[in-house]
């Protein structure tokens, strides 16, 4: 079957680095997203990897290997507002995207 | 404005009614989704469709039904509601022109069947 995983949860303080792992095992790859998910609001698209390497964008970046099925999403100087979830999807060898569960975010003062 | 709306927000309903989650986007996106989310699960699909006369079932595609009227709308009905259809319901479009087809989400609608 296709899997892909993340921590539940993790908890980190404002101004430091954090990094969200996912490893993923699917039929086909074809990309990977990440979004980002404050509660009870839609999911918005944070970053696509589709090579292996860092993608940066801002504050943001993630990371890809496919050969290893592996992912991170790397957030600097932390914000009380990015306290949110995080979700890594995959696409597949059908075009669809398999997602993980999250990843909720805490930031503490 | 909102390029992806839902409607409605919030609906309670009861076990047995036939309810319908509506969806319109201004993104001039040939493809859209629905999405169901619970919690601890990840976004699972429920029905697809690439263009106009194109529908798909997705992952869990068993007691729902949907409906493309137009380019821009893509409508979810849940023939006779039962309770573990109580969750988040997402829309999202995407653009197969872009180069990474991404997916861009509606607010959602809270379905809660009694």
């Amino acid at each position: 079957g296709q899997n892909i995983d993340q921590p539940t949860e993790m908890t980190a303080t404002e101004g430091a680095i954090v990094q969200i792992n996912c490893t993923y095992q699917t039929s086909g790859f074809n990309g990977l997203f990440w979004y980002q998910q404050h509660a009870g609001e839609a999911p918005t698209f944070l970053s696509y990897n589709v090579l292996d390497g860092l993608e940066e964008k801002g504050r943001f970046s993630s990371f890809l290997s496919r050969s290893k099925g592996y992912s991170y999403l790397l957030l600097k100087e932390l914000q009380m507002k990015d306290s949110a979830s995080y979700l890594c999807a995959v696409r597949d060898s059908n075009y669809q995207l398999i997602w993980g569960a999250g990843t909720k975010l805490i930031i503490k003062p | 404005d909102a390029d992806v709306t839902q409607t409605p927000r919030n609906r309670i309903t009861k076990t047995g009614k036939r309810i319908m989650l509506e969806c319109s986007q201004t993104k001039g996106h040939d493809r859209m989704y629905w999405y169901r989310q619970d919690p601890g699960l990840g976004l699972r699909l429920i029905y697809y469709s690439f263009d106009v006369k194109d529908i798909n079932k997705g992952e869990i595609s068993d007691g729902y039904s949907v409906s493309r009227q137009a380019q821009a709308k893509f409508s979810l009905s849940l023939e006779s509601a039962i309770p573990n259809q109580t969750a988040l319901y997402f829309c999202a479009t995407s653009d197969l022109a872009s180069d990474t087809d991404t997916q861009y989400f509606g607010p959602g609608t809270r379905l809660t069947v009694l």
